[in-house]
């Protein structure tokens, strides 16, 4: 079956350590997103890549980074200067930017005390 | 800068009845994409219905479709015959043609179906 995988489901970390999410698809998709979802708020984009080695901020980028060293895998790291890193992070992916159609992995949950 | 409101943070309705929910958004743009997506308990966003602006016929998918009003700036999704399946939260979202990485989303509506 085609789709995105994100695990783990739930992560939890001590406040000041770096954690990574992963993420990973199968559907040959060339741009990838992140996005943080908060109780109350629609989803934010947090960095987007339209293509191996290639990526963007998007609109809340401080306090996480990541990487695309492969077509199937965005990961994302959030570090220790991100201040509330407590939410659902849900990844997608779409055939190109420029297309519209998103898909979206099941979400991570992190929890950072 | 583009933006989505959601008026109705949580509505209800009863198995196989018909519930709609509204959305507004601001833009000075012609020509954009209008999506519903779905988010049931397990948490994964599901696609449900896009419209185009350019296009004035409303869209359809099965029990789902779409009151779309471009002039009032408004796009309300209709759900008939309502199934315990479709409890869920639903976001609207907007984005404009080709940055996919600028898709605004409305802040949500709790959908919850009764037996």
């Amino acid at each position: 079956d085609g789709g995105i995988t994100q695990s783990p489901k739930y992560l939890f970390r001590k406040e000041g350590q770096n954690v990574t999410l992963s993420c990973e698809q199968n559907l040959n998709h060339d741009a990838m997103y992140w996005y943080r979802q908060d109780p109350g708020q629609g989803l934010r984009l947090i960095y987007y890549s339209q293509i191996v080695n290639d990526f963007q901020k998007g609109d809340i980028a401080e306090g996480y980074s990541v990487s695309r060293e492969k077509k199937e895998s965005f990961p994302l790291t959030v570090t220790s200067a991100q201040k509330n890193p407590t939410a659902f992070y849900l990844c997608a992916s779409s055939i190109a930017l420029s297309h519209y159609e998103q898909y979206f992995g099941p979400g991570t949950r992190l929890t950072v005390t | 800068a583009q933006t989505v409101t959601q008026s109705q943070p949580e509505m209800s309705v009863q198995e196989a009845e018909t519930v709609t929910l509204s959305c507004t958004y601001d833009t000075s743009e012609n020509n954009y994409y209008l999506f519903w997506y779905k988010q049931p308990p397990s948490r994964q966003m599901i696609l449900v219905i896009r419209q185009e602006a350019y296009k004035q016929q409303n869209a359809t998918e099965n029990r789902f479709s779409v009151n779309f009003q471009k002039a009032a700036k408004s796009f309300s999704l209709k759900i008939s015959d309502s199934q315990l399946g479709d409890t869920a939260m639903y976001f609207c979202a907007f984005m404009k043609p080709l940055t996919p990485n600028d898709m605004r989303f409305g802040a949500g509506t709790r959908l919850t179906v009764k037996p």
